[in-house]
């Protein structure tokens, strides 16, 4: 059973469409995490949610807005993509608030076209 | 500015030799990890020395945490093939909403046969 898994793996769109990203993991954490790698490899925390409520928030475009429904399940929607936005996205999820292990999607590749 | 800076940023090595990775970094922690990216694929925890620690074993990997020069090194002895990859370290600490990740930059591995 993967433990973070993430969809789409893959997401070709055009500029100014509306995307979404879903994330959902089976370990039982209740913190899970949104980044983003850019072609460099550069990986930049977004978001963070703790038992469904935000704790963390990078100056990220309000374009971006994650939901989580439940401790399970984080999702990320984009609003009037740019080409800016084309990167690998990862979900991550972890057990508390204090620095312990996070566990990695395997990413869901944007190409905004 | 970056969190955590990593030297080298590549590496390239003959199997069985040692590769050692350094990274630094700038503000307090609570701990640091590190982390392995296969290409293509999401990162994978390998190993997390706590700021009170200052080294750690885990199989072929050593870790080394050096506080007042808020630095630490990635060491893998014997090294396989199967070790190609980016490596990663992260550093925790403490923010408005709990621990977050930093990551470094990262260091492109690769092990020749």
């Amino acid at each position: 059973d993967t433990a973070v898994s993430q969809t789409p793996k893959y997401l070709v769109t055009q500029m100014g469409n509306d995307k979404s990203i879903k994330c959902e993991q089976n370990l039982g954490h209740d913190t899970m995490y949104w980044y983003k790698q850019d072609s460099k490899k550069f990986l930049k925390i977004m978001f963070s949610y703790n038992n469904k409520e935000l704790i963390i928030n990078e100056t990220v475009p309000n374009r971006f807005s994650p939901k989580s429904p439940d401790k399970a399940h984080l999702n990320l929607h984009i609003n009037s993509l740019e080409l800016g936005d084309s990167a690998v996205y990862f979900c991550a999820s972890t057990l508390g608030v204090a620095g312990n292990i996070q566990y990695f999607g395997a990413g869901t590749r944007l190409s905004v076209l | 500015s970056q969190q955590g800076e990593e030297d080298p940023q590549a590496l390239s090595i003959q199997e069985g030799e040692n590769a050692t990775m350094n990274c630094s970094y700038k503000t307090s922690i609570n701990n640091l990890q590190w982390y392995r990216q296969n290409s293509g694929r999401g990162l994978v925890h390998l190993i997390l020395i706590r700021s009170n620690e200052r080294e750690k074993h885990s199989g072929r990997l050593r870790v080394t945490l050096d506080t007042s020069k808020k630095s630490s090194s990635l060491l893998i002895t014997a090294s396989r093939a199967a070790d190609t990859a980016s490596y990663f370290c992260a550093t925790a600490h403490i923010t408005g909403g709990g621990n977050k990740l930093t990551f470094g930059t990262g260091t492109q591995l690769k092990v020749e046969l």
